[in-house]
């Protein structure tokens, strides 16, 4: 079974960084292109950004409202996601879900079951 | 990147169909097949109903499908049922390797 679990999540001050971690189990991690999406409360879903699997290139792409800002990154050895934000706005306050595409390659089929930022003073 | 366009709420009766649309630019989905449908009941975590336009993951019911024209895609339920009471939102893959998710349609059963 696919599991992916989100933590790191809490109030944190305008200015100030916190670190996301996302752990998976139950499918090939190290081959996962793996996805950071938010939804702030009462509101849209919002793409954050993807890093691809090492043997893919291990690429990162980020959404423009977050580059220069955050940082996806993987430990394929740990299966775990991570999700490095600093410089932290109040708009950056959104449940952060952490998900992937295993059997539809081209969209999200899998999502953790997210967890909350809060940015404010 | 800008969010794509899409009505804030429909509705319908059941039994009827019903049609939201995600409207871009050709940067996102008048560029790429890579639309995707999701729905999401309230407290829920998304589910992928729709992707590459107008294909049905397994196990999504055949009464969703999709389409594409120029820069705006659609997807309509036919056959509404009470639980396709939820919020919708389109995805699309855009330039420079990046998604865009729409704004989000409420669907109400009347």
């Amino acid at each position: 079974e696919v599991q992916l679990a989100e933590s790191g999540g809490g109030l944190v001050k305008p200015g100030g960084s916190l670190r996301l971690s996302c752990a998976a189990s139950g499918f090939t991690f190290s081959k996962a292109w793996m996805t950071w999406v938010r939804q702030a409360p009462g509101k849209g879903l919002e793409w954050v950004g993807r890093i691809k699997a090492k043997t893919d290139g291990g690429a990162t792409d980020y959404a423009a409202p977050v580059k220069g800002r955050f940082t996806i990154s993987r430990d394929d050895s740990e299966k775990t996601l991570y999700l490095q934000m600093n410089r932290l706005k109040t708009e950056d306050t959104a449940v952060y879900f952490c998900t992937t595409s295993i059997v539809v390659v081209t969209a999200i089929d899998y999502w953790g079951q997210g967890t909350l930022v809060t940015v404010s003073s | 990147q800008s969010a794509l366009t899409q009505p804030r709420s429909v509705s319908g009766s059941p039994g009827q169909s019903v049609t939201i649309s995600c409207t871009g630019t050709s940067s996102d989905v008048g560029g790429y097949n890579y639309v995707s449908w999701y729905q999401q009941h309230p407290g829920k975590v998304p589910k992928v109903m729709i992707y590459d336009v107008s294909k049905r993951p397994s196990g999504v019911p055949d009464r969703f499908s999709g389409s594409k024209s120029d820069n705006t895609a659609s997807l309509t339920i036919s056959g509404l049922q009470a639980e396709d009471e939820a919020d919708y939102y389109c995805c699309s893959f855009a330039d420079r390797s990046t998604y865009v998710f729409g704004t989000g349609t409420e669907v109400t059963v009347l």
